[in-house]
């Protein structure tokens, strides 16, 4: 199994330009999330989902859009690119929603917007 | 809502030194709680749970408590490696809630 992969890991951007952040896993996990990493705060929740056709925001969605029309996949779309979104990226998987299941996480991709 | 209040840091330790990283939790119910590693470049890896009160995690030396009385859950070692060096990330998963509430972060660095 290869797990959560991300790609790009590394993505430079001009304010004001799209993207999208790609995440897929292989384990069948119902359950997958978004969260951005910045200095000195942890990894923030910007959107889940619980299943195919089922996403919902989390703590700091705003500039982010989610789909969900596979299992495997659930990527991350920029819009419009704001120098406040430069952080690095992680999607995170799990069987279940429930509250005991471990996540696993994707290695990150690390973005920045001029 | 629920918060995660872990220890500043870095952590600097000699190789075989005792750590000990705070952390300190406020959540309504009854969450279940992490330590997550990550390591230089890497994505976060589950290092230990507790999913009750007094429940003691542990994985590769490290150990943790559920304290529900003092709302913490303090990550211990008693001997440090160079290769335990990476950021660590106390969480915890309330009933019901669809995603981990993280702390800040404590790096460790341990010098030879």
């Amino acid at each position: 199994n290869a797990g959560v992969t991300q790609t790009p890991k590394f993505q430079v951007l001009k304010t004001g330009q799209s993207m999208t952040l790609q995440c897929a896993q292989d384990m069948n996990h119902e359950y997958m999330s978004w969260y951005r990493q910045d200095p000195g705060m942890g990894l923030r929740l910007i959107h889940y989902s619980v299943g195919a056709g089922i996403t919902d925001q989390g703590e700091v969605p705003n500039g982010y859009n989610v789909s969900r029309s596979t299992t495997e996949d659930f990527p991350l779309r920029l819009l419009s690119a704001a120098p406040s979104q430069t952080s690095v990226y992680f999607c995170a998987s799990s069987w279940e929603q429930g509250s005991h299941n471990e996540q696993f996480f994707g290695p990150g991709t690390r973005l920045t917007v001029l | 809502g629920d918060s995660v209040t872990q220890m500043e840091g870095p952590v600097t330790l000699s190789e075989e030194a005792f750590l000990t990283i705070n952390c300190t939790y406020t959540a309504t119910g009854y969450p279940s709680l992490f330590w997550y590693v990550q390591y230089p470049g890497e994505g976060l890896q589950l290092l230990l749970k507790a999913t009750k009160a007094d429940d003691k995690g542990s994985n590769k030396g490290f150990e943790a408590t559920y304290r529900k009385e003092t709302t913490s859950f303090h990550l211990e070692k008693g001997s440090v490696q160079v290769s335990d060096s990476a950021v660590y990330f106390c969480a915890l998963s309330d009933t019901g809630r669809r995603a981990l509430t993280f702390g800040s972060g404590t790096r460790l660095q341990v010098q030879p």
